[in-house]
């Protein structure tokens, strides 16, 4: 069973476009965590939200926790090639040291 | 430095073989995982060892048995390799938490292909 659903799953867009990614569960998560992974490499964590509302800035990225703790979203603005990656949400259930990945949603920004 | 490191970055093997996949952290975390990415990139947690002892073993074939030898290495040996081993494995650290709202470091990968 997938607890953590993104859409889209992949998204090719031109530069200086507006993008939205979404992450969605019927759980409820104690904290929600967004990982940027570029080929050849590991994840990376780019925020954790931990309440219900919560939006976070980092930069060209906003990042949103829903109120009920059930799905998050991230948005960037103005994207440049750069923001090219696998963007995987990952969520906390209490359950003990093990986050839950979503399958990740692709972007490609091309000049 | 590298925060997690892994050996081998590729690992080209046949059928039935046995290998390992070792890591370190020199982050001084208290906590250690081992995740599978598949093909379509989907990233799922196998174990997870907190100061050496074994805190989460998924639902993982037995023929993987990871070894904590010190709470800074964590390493992943696999019996008799399958065509479907093949994946990129993940090890990552995090200082110990109650949780997973604590921030994971991964390493690099290995890249297994089970020919």
């Amino acid at each position: 069973t997938q607890l953590l659903e993104q859409s889209p799953q992949f998204l090719s867009i031109q530069e200086g476009e507006n993008l939205t990614v979404y992450c969605n569960s019927s759980s409820v998560f104690s904290s929600l965590q967004w990982y940027r992974q570029e080929p050849g490499e590991g994840p990376v964590l780019l925020v954790t939200v931990v309440t219900g509302g919560e939006v976070k800035k980092l930069k060209r990225l906003t990042f949103q926790f829903g109120d009920a703790r059930k799905d998050s979203s991230l948005h960037i603005t103005a994207a440049q090639p750069g923001d090219t990656g696998l963007y995987l949400c990952a969520g906390d259930r209490n359950s003990g040291y093990a986050l839950n990945f979503g399958k990740g949603t692709s972007l490609l920004v091309t000049p | 430095d590298t925060a997690v490191s892994q050996t081998p970055k590729y690992l080209v093997t046949q059928m039935g073989n046995d290998k390992s996949i070792k890591c370190e952290q020199n982050l001084g975390h208290d906590t250690m995982y081992w995740y599978k990415q598949d093909s379509k990139k989907f990233l799922k947690i196998m174990f997870s060892y907190n100061n050496k002892e074994l805190i989460i073993n998924e639902t993982v074939p037995n023929r993987f048995s990871p070894k904590s030898p010190d709470k800074a290495h964590l390493n992943l040996h696999i019996n008799s390799l399958e065509l479907g081993d093949s994946a990129v494995y993940f090890c990552a650290s995090s200082q110990d938490s109650s949780g997973g709202s604590e921030t994971q470091y991964f390493g690099p990968g290995t890249r297994l292909l089970v020919l």
